[in-house]
């Protein structure tokens, strides 16, 4: 199975900050890499698929890059509804894998 | 309007079997692939499975942790889709989302739209 590791588990951070999150894969995966969004009691939120092409309907302070093994999410000025945990997900192989998540909360 | 509906939420012992619905309205239910997903207390989200459409062989994979007990099913006349779960253990005690799929090219796929969840508790 393909591991994901994310960094870092946890951050802290204010409104308007620029927040990056970074995604490492045990094996190569090309650009099929997505990021998902969710908060407490909610579904997730796919926000990025292809490792950078942005879901429609997702304001384009999230940003997402990488190929191969190492991917990052960023967005680029933090909102108040942003505050939430973010997951990757590779979408490479079976069984398909998450990281383990980064939950970003208010400074 | 895309909606899903997940049903079926329980307590349940170990060992035992819940079988878990998904209920669609707003897309044409038998066009579409679809996955279950499950979040753990204090735990980060998991795949647990998916099912192709029908046009593409109605096939299904599963995380390693749940093939063998766990089945997916669907039922294209009703737009429901199902996840059989047998042999429950403590681990399996989690909330479960279904979701439609969404293949963006190469066969690759992720999940656009999600039910609310559904609680799942195994426990003696």
């Amino acid at each position: 199975d393909i591991q994901l590791t994310q960094s870092p588990s946890f951050l802290s951070a204010s409104v308007g900050d620029r927040v990056t999150i970074t995604c490492r894969t045990s094996q190569g995966i090309s650009s099929y890499l997505a990021w998902y969004q969710q908060k407490p009691g909610k579904a997730p939120k796919v926000l990025i698929y292809g490792a950078s092409t942005l879901q429609s309907g997702v304001p384009s302070r999230f940003s997402g890059s990488g190929s191969g093994t190492e991917f990052t999410l960023t967005i680029s000025s933090l909102q108040p509804e942003d505050f939430a945990t973010y997951y990757c997900q590779q979408l490479y192989s079976y069984p398909l894998t998450f990281g383990g998540g980064t939950k970003v909360e208010i400074k | 309007e895309v909606h899903l509906v997940e049903s079926g939420e329980g307590l349940v012992q170990p060992g035992r079997s819940l079988r878990l619905s998904c209920t669609v309205t707003g897309f044409s239910f038998g066009d579409y692939a679809m996955s279950w997903f499950r979040l753990a207390p204090g735990k980060g989200l998991e795949w647990v499975g998916f099912i192709r459409s029908k046009p593409f062989g109605g096939t299904t994979e599963y995380a390693a942790s749940v093939k063998g007990r766990f089945t997916i099913s669907r039922d294209d006349s009703k737009s429901i889709a199902y996840l059989q779960m047998n042999s429950l253990k403590t681990e399996d005690t989690a909330v479960y989302y279904c979701a439609r799929v969404h293949y963006y090219g190469s066969g690759k796929f992720f999940s656009d739209y999600w039910g609310q969840g559904t609680l799942v508790t195994v426990s003696s």
